[in-house]
């Protein structure tokens, strides 16, 4: 069974830190996404790679950063914590490939409140 | 840029009802489009999706979608609900311009389902 792994499922953070949340896939995908999901704006794409030290900026990158150093483990950095940044996070996997792969996998995804 | 529209924001039905969420998208080309579906607590699970050649597309869970390129939309349906469907949908538009570009997806805002005994 496919399986895409955030290492928290909550997470409580003081204004001002640096947070990381982890993602692992163990499907050997090339993409992965970090996505924040806020009530009535649906998802929105933070940052994607397709590869290994390789990260493309997606629509709301501001204030964050992301580290890819190994294939299956794609962390988003919360450099300096703010609450503007409390919401859900979603990591998510698929495969690079012709279009019909081009199926997105999702974590659970971890609820940040940043206080 | 892409973009998806899903009108209703929340949606009521009685079990054993049929179901209609809507989606409508804007993109310059030939669109890739998803319907996902995400339970509370939970993440993103893949209903269905279209990329090409038959316009009604039937996914898990009962579901179909309708592609109506006339009128830029990717309708979920459902013939008869079942408590368990309450849930919230989201529908996407994935780009396809290049190898890189394959997977990444715009979302709509969500359709939050109740369903009524």
């Amino acid at each position: 069974d496919v399986k895409v792994t955030q290492s928290s499922r909550y997470l409580v953070k003081r204004t001002g830190e640096k947070v990381f949340l982890e993602c692992v896939q163990d499907m050997d995908h090339e993409n992965m996404f970090w996505y924040r999901q806020d009530p009535g704006l649906g998802l929105r794409l933070i940052y994607f790679s397709y590869d290994v030290k390789m990260k493309e900026k997606g629509d709301i990158p501001e204030g964050y950063s992301v580290s890819r150093e190994k294939k299956e483990r794609f962390s988003l950095i919360l450099e300096s914590a703010s609450t503007n940044q409390t919401s859900m996070y979603l990591c998510a996997s698929s495969l690079l490939g012709d279009r019909t792969n081009t199926e997105a996998f999702f974590g659970q995804g971890t609820r940040l409140t940043v206080v | 840029a892409q973009s998806v529209t899903q009108p209703d924001i929340h949606i009521t039905v009685s079990e054993g009802a049929s179901l209609e969420l809507r989606c409508n998208y804007s993109y310059g080309a030939t669109p890739y489009l998803f319907w996902y579906v995400q339970s509370p607590g939970q993440g993103l699970q893949l209903l269905l999706k279209y990329f090409s050649g038959d316009t009604l597309v039937q996914g898990i869970k009962g579901f179909e979608a309708e592609f109506k390129r006339s009128q830029s939309s990717f309708n979920l349906r459902k013939p008869s609900v079942h408590w368990s469907d309450a849930a919230e949908y989201f529908c996407a538009v994935g780009k396809g311009a290049g190898g890189t570009s394959y997977g990444k997806l715009t979302f709509g805002q969500g359709t939050i389902l109740t369903v009524h005994p």
